[in-house]
């Protein structure tokens, strides 16, 4: 079974401020979902990244996949309370099932 | 939103009893998925559909069988629940397996196992 790890665990700032967080693996990947979860609810998908190097924009937020299609981080600028949540990574590692991370559990203090 | 539906919302049962979680679905996706979240472990695949009848195992599938006679359920039982079992299930659908294809995922129902 494939690892992802993801980093930090927990990330708690003020509404304003910039942050990124990352999502790692010793293996590559075919493509990178990165998914947004709310309390009580089921994940729902963010963006897919399937070209190393390859950025993706999503109004304030920011996906990056890195150039050796290992990793894959995501920054959010200017942080809003909406933005709080648990943050998953999701990765193809060739024909396998898709792998997710252990999560970022982001909290946006107002 | 997706239309996938999961019963019940909220389980509590006890060591040896058998549970069975449905999962509803009106997208008439062919695959369909049954996960369990953990603390620590992120989503973890038990078992997958991939058509009627058709199923396969996944990550962590000991202690858990499934079954899928009509495109639109698919069912997940625990023979006979441990308290290991104590853990949030999602069930997702989606239209293809590819390495592109977007999962869609219920609301989830939490299990304890006393």
């Amino acid at each position: 079974t494939q690892l992802l790890e993801q980093s930090p665990q927990f990330l708690s700032i003020q509404e304003g401020e910039n942050l990124t967080v990352y999502c790692n693996s010793s293996s590559v990947f075919s493509s990178l979902q990165w998914y947004r979860q709310e309390p009580g609810e089921g994940p729902v998908l963010l963006v897919t990244v399937v070209t190393g190097g390859e950025v993706k924009k999503l109004k304030r937020l920011t996906f990056q996949f890195g150039d050796a299609r290992k990793d894959s981080s995501l920054h959010i600028t200017a942080a809003q309370p909406g933005d709080t949540g648990l943050y998953l990574c999701a990765a193809h590692f060739g024909n396998e099932k898709l792998t997710f991370g252990t999560g970022t559990r982001l909290t946006i203090i107002p | 939103d997706a239309g996938i539906t999961q019963s019940p919302r909220h389980k509590v049962t006890e060591t040896g009893t058998p549970v069975t979680l449905r999962c509803h679905q009106t997208e008439n996706h062919r695959y369909m998925y049954w996960y369990r979240q953990d603390p620590g472990h992120g989503l973890r695949l038990i078992h997958y559909s991939y058509g009627v009848k058709d199923t396969d195992k996944g990550e962590v599938s000991d202690g858990y069988s499934v079954s899928r006679s009509k495109t639109e359920d698919f069912l997940l039982t625990l023979e006979s629940a441990t308290s290991s079992q104590t853990s949030v299930y999602f069930c997702a659908i989606s239209f293809g397996l590819g390495s592109t294809d977007t999962q869609y995922f219920g609301p989830g129902t939490r299990l304890t196992v006393l």
